[in-house]
């Protein structure tokens, strides 16, 4: 079954500066990948997605890149800010079934 | 305001004892979603439902029960049959399961004493 990698598990910034985490799929059938950024106590909120015939997609200071040859995505947050100190989750999805398989997380701390 | 909402924020039980987690969602959304999700762990997948009255395993399902008997409802009893129920758990639905966004209520941290 698929399989999600992330890495790295703990990442710490400067503010202002640049912040990358990247994923890892295993099935070359997904074809959706969402980041979600999960704060203290709380639900993930969906950040940014990308789909499988796109190469890259950006949103402000987010951008997301896939690779699909290599099966992987990064998420590349700039101009870091205090506040985007939190947990962010990578997630594939496969085309039958629906279903999100979920990285193991990266707490990303930017200190002021 | 739309959304969806998991009650109670905190709840706490002694082993042996059946809980029952509360979902709602006001969002006219399918598709609903139970995650497991520990410490420095990504979120696991317990059960989900594509529409009324229609439920399926997820890759956790052992010591859970779902039920789906209206769309906006989707509650999750944690059995005595589950070995390690501590937990933060997080429902979350979706437009239908083919739609790819998924939204996450604020979640129930459930503690077993």
């Amino acid at each position: 079954g698929e399989n999600v990698e992330q890495h790295p598990s703990t990442l710490s910034v400067q503010e202002g500066d640049s912040a990358v985490i990247k994923c890892t799929y295993s099935d070359s059938a997904s074809n959706y990948f969402p980041w979600y950024k999960q704060e203290l106590g709380k639900g993930p909120q969906l950040i940014i997605d990308i789909r499988s015939n796109v190469g890259e997609k950006k949103d402000q200071r987010i951008a997301v890149t896939l690779n699909k040859t290599a099966k992987h995505f990064s998420l590349h947050i700039t101009e870091t800010q205090p506040e985007d100190s939190a947990v962010y989750f990578c997630a594939a999805r496969i085309n039958q079934g629906g279903k999100l398989i979920f990285g193991q997380g990266t707490e990303l701390s930017v200190k002021p | 305001d739309g959304g969806i909402t998991q009650s109670p924020k905190y709840l706490f039980r002694k082993e042996g004892q059946n809980v029952t987690l509360s979902c709602e969602q006001n969002l006219n959304h399918d598709a609903m979603y139970w995650y497991r999700q520990d410490p420095g762990q990504g979120l696991r997948l317990i059960y989900y439902s594509q529409i009324v009255n229609d439920f399926q395993k997820g890759d956790i399902a052992e010591g859970y029960s779902v039920s789906r008997e209206k769309k906006e409802s989707f509650p999750l009893t944690v059995t005595s049959a589950q070995k390690n129920p501590t937990a933060f758990y997080l429902c979350a639905s979706s437009i239908g399961l083919a739609v790819d966004t998924q939204y996450f209520g604020p979640g129930t941290r459930l503690t077993v004493l």
